[in-house]
């Protein structure tokens, strides 16, 4: 992997429903993965930071997991709500590129 | 604490002018970085500074270049304007390193070139 991917592109579930996205990063040179919660008209919002290997990290109804041998991150949300309708980006920090690299993200709609 | 804040919010120009943006940073923060944003793509990385100076520099032309002022705020500055530099430009500062601290966002700028 070179870039930062992240699938789905797009989703659209229900209320109540619980769903993940991954993010797929260059596991070579690894500082940190971040991610970020992006609603429409404001600014992205950080959700959380991530730099060890095996590391979860919670926040609420939202969690996140990291494997920085195979590159690649999980973002959960349990029992959607409307509320939690925006784009979901992850960026990486490689020592290569010393930038925050970031995914076209995944646009979650969460309908009742 | 105010957050980051940018200005103007929105901004028309045509092909060939030149466009200055502002970020004013979270009170403290010494890094502040920009990103474009466009239809289909991600944030991508313009430059970032850290304490007046330019750290880092992403893959954009030289008609788009920076500043750090000693109160941390910045400007970015886009010379002879073209249609694909319309975008959404975003900074975001740090405390100190981008790498394993939170970024904070500004509203961003919404720069369409006619």
């Amino acid at each position: 992997i070179l870039n930062v991917e992240q699938s789905p592109q797009s989703l659209h579930v229900q209320e109540g429903d619980s769903t993940n996205f991954t993010c797929s990063f260059p596991s070579s040179n690894f500082y940190a993965l971040h991610w970020y919660r992006w609603e429409t008209a404001k600014s992205p919002e950080a959700l959380f930071v991530m730099t060890l290997n095996g590391d979860e990290k919670k926040k609420g109804r939202i969690s996140a997991t990291l494997n920085t041998k195979e590159g690649y991150s999980y973002l959960y949300i349990k029992g959607s709500q409307p509320e939690d309708s925006a784009t979901y980006l992850c960026a990486s920090y490689t020592g290569t590129a010393s930038k925050l690299t970031f995914g076209t993200g995944t646009r979650l709609q969460v309908t009742l | 604490k105010a957050g980051v804040t940018q200005t103007p919010r929105y901004l028309i120009k045509t092909r060939g002018q030149q466009v200055t943006l502002s970020c004013s940073p979270i009170s403290g923060h010494r890094s502040v970085s920009w990103y474009q944003q466009t239809p289909g793509q991600g944030l991508q990385f313009l430059f970032e500074y850290f304490s007046e100076t330019q750290r880092n520099k992403g893959n954009f032309p030289g008609r788009f270049s920076g500043r750090q002022f000693s109160n941390s705020r910045s400007e970015m500055n886009v010379s002879t304007l073209e249609l694909g530099d319309s975008a959404l430009y975003l900074c975001a500062s740090t405390l100190g390193r981008g790498d394993q601290e939170t970024q904070y966002f500004g509203p961003g700028t919404r720069l369409l070139v006619l």
